[in-house]
């Protein structure tokens, strides 16, 4: 079965710093699918970015990047200029080709930006 | 907004009582899912409905039942819960036939639940 883990519960930054977050999954599939989900404060759970394995190249959406190392089976999410708006919890997340609609969440990480 | 609608956001219960929960998305969707999120545990989820029809649940107690008349709404009805079971409920959607495969899930804001 197919696990992730988050090992940072709660990180905090200063606005306009950087951040990582970090994320290892276990999977015994070649192809499959990883997402960063953000969900601040008494608000809905929004997809931040999603990576597919067979692709090599990073995904990058605006200040949101990750680091996708499929050997090591990591993907960290990376804030630039980090806004207080970027203040929620974290999730990330997996999805196999194979199986079901079943998405395999972290525990999340929960990630405040200081003014 | 996302486009996925829960109600009621908040739901005080007791042990004996009959609720329900409700969800709706008119996103075109057609699989529909409920998720539980406690503190400090991972989402976990509950229920899948591709098509109004349930493909997986995932060992959940029958004091938890859900409905999918339609693509559009999903409900889960509660009844004789446990005071464990006060959590967010969070009610997802997505289009199983997404070609890219990803089948991204559009979550609603939640009913927070909490059970005396």
């Amino acid at each position: 079965a197919q696990t992730v883990t988050q090992s940072q519960p709660e990180m905090s930054v200063q606005e306009a710093e950087t951040v990582t977050l970090s994320c290892t999954y276990d999977t015994s599939e070649s192809n499959y699918y990883l997402f960063w989900y953000k969900q601040p404060p008494s608000r809905q759970m929004i997809l931040v970015i999603r990576q597919e394995a067979y692709k090599q190249q990073n995904a990058t959406e605006n200040r949101f990047s990750v680091n996708f190392q499929k050997a090591a089976k990591s993907f960290s999410l990376k804030i630039s200029d980090s806004q207080l708006g970027d203040t929620a919890m974290y999730f990330c997340a997996f999805k196999g080709i194979q199986g079901a609609q079943k998405l395999v969440f972290g525990q999340g990480t929960r990630l405040t930006i200081n003014p | 907004e996302t486009g996925v609608t829960q109600t009621p956001r908040h739901l005080v219960m007791g042990m004996t009582n009959k609720k329900s929960l409700k969800c709706e998305q008119h996103l075109g969707h057609n699989a529909m899912y409920w998720y539980k999120q406690s503190a400090k545990k991972p989402l976990e989820l509950m229920f899948v409905y591709n098509f109004k029809e349930q493909t997986e649940n995932n060992s959940v107690p029958s004091r938890f039942s859900p409905e999918c008349p339609n693509s559009s709404h999903l409900f889960l009805h509660l009844h004789t819960l446990q005071p464990e079971d006060s959590a967010l409920y969070l009610c997802a959607s997505s289009l199983q036939t997404d070609r890219s495969g990803a089948n991204v899930l559009t979550f609603g804001a939640g009913s927070r639940l909490t059970v005396l």
